[in-house]
């Protein structure tokens, strides 16, 4: 069983650029989760996306938005970068649009830079 | 809405001892709680959760963590530390009735002492 996959695993990028990062669920999941974990902090929830569309959104403005493809894979797209975009960006899967009791797989995470 | 609190960024233990890392969380309605670990250069691991029924909730690793209604706490512990426990550990609370947004404390860094 394949778990869960993030690329890249680094990442740096200049402030106002555009960045994408993805993630493959592990298999059989159809539900994948972002999260932003900065620096010394907890993650916090950006979106969840559920058979390809969202199902969910944390407090993040609109420049940070989300897919998912047929195969349940996933990409984070954020523009417009900013410094405090700087942080280690976590995504999970897991199975079904379930309620709170439900449990992630989560993945390395990629982290990025901008500088 | 809901919050956590995890008391003590860092937790220094020798190996052998026991290990006590603390949580407290607020909630309008009955939670259900988490606790997760994060090894370095690695994504998070659920170690266990309560959702209902048994307070006392065992998980991997040797660790468990019961939950407390009249104190709000879901302290993890675990009798006795291993060099291998030294991680970052997260307590996570999510609402029960259909909200699946789960909220994350700061994490406390578990020191483990040969």
């Amino acid at each position: 069983e394949t778990g869960v996959t993030q690329s890249p695993t680094h990442l740096i990028k200049t402030r106002g650029q555009q960045v994408t990062l993805r993630c493959s669920s592990q298999s059989g999941h159809n539900t994948v989760s972002w999260y932003q974990q900065a620096l010394g902090q907890g993650p916090q929830f950006i979106f969840q996306y559920y058979r390809e569309e969202e199902n969910g959104r944390g407090n993040f403005p609109p420049r940070f938005s989300g897919l998912q493809f047929p195969n349940y894979s996933s990409e984070l797209n954020v523009n417009a970068l900013e410094l405090d975009d700087s942080a280690l960006y976590l995504c999970a899967s897991s199975i079904g649009r379930q309620g709170a009791s439900y449990e992630q797989y989560f993945g390395p995470g990629t982290r990025l830079t901008v500088t | 809405a809901q919050s956590v609190t995890q008391l003590g960024s860092h937790v220094s233990v020798s190996e052998g001892a026991l290990v006590l890392l603390r949580c407290n969380y607020s909630s309008s309605v009955p939670p259900y709680l988490f606790w997760y670990v994060q090894y370095p250069n690695q994504g998070l691991q659920l170690l266990l959760k309560y959702t209902t029924g048994a307070t006392l909730v065992k998980g991997i690793n040797g660790f468990e963590a019961e939950f407390k209604k009249s104190e709000t706490s879901f302290h993890l512990t675990k009798p006795s530390a291993h060099m291998s426990d030294a991680a970052e550990y997260f307590c996570a609370v999510s609402l029960s009735g259909g909200s699946y947004i789960p909220t994350f404390g700061r994490g406390t860094s578990l020191i483990v002492h040969p």
